[in-house]
């Protein structure tokens, strides 16, 4: 059973320039939720997927953008990049109608660094 | 708002005895707790979680977590120590946005 996985792995980029990040869920699984750990920091929530549809999102500029297919894979959008974009992405899949009970399973990463 | 505290950077073991991580929550309402732990360069794996029932959570790894209502603390032990559970590890308790909401983190070191 497949886990979580992500793409790519590492990511260079500069100011200004656009990113797209990947995700696929776990078998089974509906909900995918991105976060953003910055260097020496807790990973931080920047929206959660259901349904193809935001549901939920954090404290993160419009720049941040999602998306989720009918497959429930995901994909992660960052515009006009900055240096503090300049992260570990994280992208964790979770089944909705367990409610709040939920464990979230996170994949590998995606490293980006911004110059 | 929800929120967890680790009050420890680092924690420092020897190899054999036992580990505690600590991690204090702060939310309204019935708490849902998690841990995970990360490797460097690599993702969270969840360790174990608490939802309702005992207040002793067993999990992967030989980990267990104590829940304390009172003193609102959520602390992951481990009975005897390995090198290899160096790591970082995060308590995270769950927000009201169904997202988790995680501490800084507790670097543990256990030396051979």
């Amino acid at each position: 059973d497949a886990g979580v996985t992500q793409s790519p792995t590492h990511l260079i980029k500069t100011r200004g320039q656009q990113v797209t990040l990947r995700c696929s869920p776990k078998s089974g699984h509906d909900t995918v939720s991105w976060y953003q750990q910055a260097l020496g920091q807790g990973p931080q929530f920047i929206f959660q997927y259901y349904e193809e549809e935001e549901r939920q999102r954090g404290n993160f500029p419009d720049r941040f953008s999602g998306h989720q297919f009918p497959n429930y894979s995901s994909e992660l959008n960052v515009n006009a990049l900055l240096l503090g974009d300049s992260a570990l992405y994280l992208c964790a899949s979770s089944i909705l109608t367990s409610g709040r009970r939920d464990t979230q399973y996170f994949g590998p990463g995606t490293r980006l660094t911004v110059l | 708002a929800q929120s967890v505290a680790q009050p420890e950077d680092q924690v420092n073991v020897a190899e054999g005895n036992p580990l505690t991580v600590k991690c204090t929550y702060s939310v309204s309402g019935n708490p849902y707790l998690f841990w995970y732990v990360q490797y460097p360069n690599r993702g969270l794996q969840f360790l174990l979680k608490y939802i309702t029932g005992d207040n002793l959570v067993k999990g992967s790894y030989g980990f267990e977590a104590e829940f304390n209502k009172s003193q609102t603390s959520f602390h992951l032990k481990k009975p005897s120590a390995l090198v290899s559970d160096s790591a970082l590890y995060f308590c995270a308790v769950r927000g009201s946005q169904g997202n988790l909401i995680f501490g800084k983190g507790t670097k543990l070191s256990v030396k051979p």
